[in-house]
């Protein structure tokens, strides 16, 4: 499994948007890249899965360029309610075993 | 649907005690896993079943046992709770192959004293 690295915490502001990047150079070439959000006191919660190029959802973007070493996610005009705790995992979908959480990354949005 | 359900959902035991959270899926998935979260971390894997029939160690195996029951069931096993093991307990299921779309049950917060 691809070792993930992502910012401890971010800080943004209400109606702006945010970019989390999460850094993957191990990624093999059957590994999609997946990201998860969690409030406190809750499980986290399926955000959006890619494998290249561009990915968009009712939620998110997902970018991750052609070397597929990193990955970057989009949450467009950010509200209070989006303060969570974004995942990133990388693995072989195929592969019905471990899926390993990293540290993740704590966004605080301001108002 | 009620997706996964976790019990009990909070638990207080004294050092050496044992007991069993169960989990419960109504989604006919394939893969089932048993995470824990301490205070301000993130999540650590301690034990996942590929299918039924099939269970594999985590990041953090020690001190835990797991069964799955059926394709439906996956409980968890603290035979000598210890105050490490306080700590919130996450159940997820995922379809299987072709998805890392995990869905979580609500946890499980357990206190060892």
């Amino acid at each position: 499994l691809a070792k993930t690295t992502q910012p401890i915490s971010m800080d943004s502001y209400e109606g702006q948007e945010v970019n989390i990047t999460c850094s993957h150079n191990n990624i093999a070439t059957n590994d999609y890249i997946t990201w998860y959000q969690q409030f406190p006191s809750q499980g986290p919660r399926f955000i959006i899965q890619g494998y290249k190029t561009k990915v968009t959802n009712e939620v998110a973007s997902l970018f991750i360029p052609a070397d597929r070493k990193s990955s970057t996610l989009s949450l467009p005009r950010v509200s209070l309610s989006d303060t969570a705790v974004y995942y990133c995992l990388v693995g072989d979908r195929s592969n019905t075993g471990k899926l390993i959480f990293g540290q993740g990354t704590t966004l605080q949005v301001k108002p | 649907n009620a997706g996964v359900t976790q019990t009990p959902k909070f638990q207080v035991l004294k050092t050496g005690q044992s007991m069993t959270l169960q989990c419960a899926q109504d989604m006919n998935h394939n893969s089932m896993y048993w995470y824990r979260q301490d205070p301000g971390m993130g999540l650590r894997l301690i034990y996942y079943s590929a299918s039924e029939g099939t269970t594999d160690k985590g990041e953090v195996p020690n001190g835990y046992n797991v069964s799955r029951l059926n394709k439906r069931e996956f409980s968890l096993r603290l035979e000598s709770a210890a105050p490490s093991q306080t700590s919130v307990y996450f159940c997820a299921s995922r379809p299987g192959t072709g998805s890392y779309e995990q869905y979580f049950g609500p946890g499980t917060r357990l206190t060892v004293t």
